[in-house]
C-alpha cells in the first residue's frame, strides 16, 4: 500500500519567514496530494491541492510542488503569520473513485512573532 | 451550506462500554470515510461508505468496530467493547460522489476510554 513520509516533524520561523513541509510517497500510482491545516481540537481544513498533471500550484501565500519522477512534493508558505502556527498534513491518494487518503505524520509549524 | 457535523465532540467510556459516533455528511455528499488520529500522529483511514453500503473497510479491525450510513440519518461508527487503545480522535470526512477527490472534514469526537 501507500507511505507518506513527512519532514519536518516541527518546523519553527519568525514571523514574515518562509515555510517549507516536504514530503515522499511510495505508490507511483497516486496522483491527487492534498495539504490540509489542523487546529488545536479542531478537523484537518484542506489548504492547497495539486494534482499530477501538474507541477506548482500557488494560492496567496501558499504553494505546492510536485516532482513525480522523484515521488516528492512540498508546500511553501512565504510571509508566515502568527496564524499559520497549526499542524499540516500531507496526503496521498489514487485520485476519484475510490479516493481513501493515505496522510504523512504531520508538521506541527510554529510562528513566532 | 453547512459542513460536516460530528457528535458528540467528546465521549467518554469505561471500559467495556459501547461507544457511538455519529457523522453528517455535507448537504448532497452521498459518501463518507472514517478515519482515526492517534496523538501526535496523522490519520489512519477506517471505512469508506455510501449510503446503505460499505465500500472499503480494509483499514477497521475485524472485531468490536462497525459502520454504517443508513438511507436516511448519519453514519455512525460504533465501537464494542471498547478498551484503552481505542482512545482517539475520529474524524469523518465527506465527498459529494465517487469521482470526487475532495475531502472535507468534521471536527471530530474525542474518545477518552478511562
Amino acid at each position: 500500500g501507500e507511505n507518506v513520509e513527512q519532514h519536518p516533524s516541527t518546523l519553527s520561523v519568525q514571523e514574515g519567514d518562509s515555510a517549507v513541509i516536504k514530503c515522499t510517497y511510495s505508490d507511483s500510482a497516486s496522483n491527487y496530494f492534498p495539504w490540509y491545516k489542523q487546529e488545536l481540537g479542531k478537523g484537518p481544513q484542506l489548504i492547497i491541492d495539486i494534482r499530477s498533471n501538474v507541477g506548482e500550484k500557488k494560492d496567496q501565500r501558499i504553494a505546492v510542488t510536485l516532482n513525480k519522477t522523484a515521488k516528492h512534493f512540498s508546500l511553501h508558505i512565504t510571509e508566515t503569520q502568527p496564524e499559520d502556527s497549526a499542524v499540516y498534513f500531507c496526503a496521498a491518494s489514487k485520485g476519484s473513485g475510490y479516493s481513501t487518503l493515505t496522510f504523512g505524520k504531520g508538521t506541527m509549524l510554529l510562528v513566532s512573532p | 451550506n453547512a459542513g460536516v457535523m460530528q457528535n458528540p465532540r467528546h465521549l467518554v467510556r469505561r471500559r467495556g462500554q459501547e461507544a457511538r459516533l455519529r457523522c453528517s455528511p455535507m448537504k448532497g455528499h452521498s459518501h463518507v470515510y472514517w478515519y482515526r488520529q492517534l496523538p501526535e500522529e496523522g490519520l489512519k483511514f477506517m471505512v469508506y461508505l455510501q449510503k446503505e453500503n460499505i465500500i472499503d473497510e480494509s483499514g477497521m479491525p475485524k472485531e468490536r468496530f462497525s459502520a454504517e450510513f443508513p438511507k436516511e440519518g448519519p453514519s455512525i461508527l460504533r465501537i464494542q467493547q471498547v478498551v484503552r487503545g481505542d482512545s482517539a480522535a475520529y474524524f469523518c470526512a465527506s465527498i459529494l460522489g465517487s469521482g470526487s477527490e475532495t475531502q472535507y472534514f468534521g471536527p471530530g469526537t474525542r474518545l477518552l476510554v478511562l
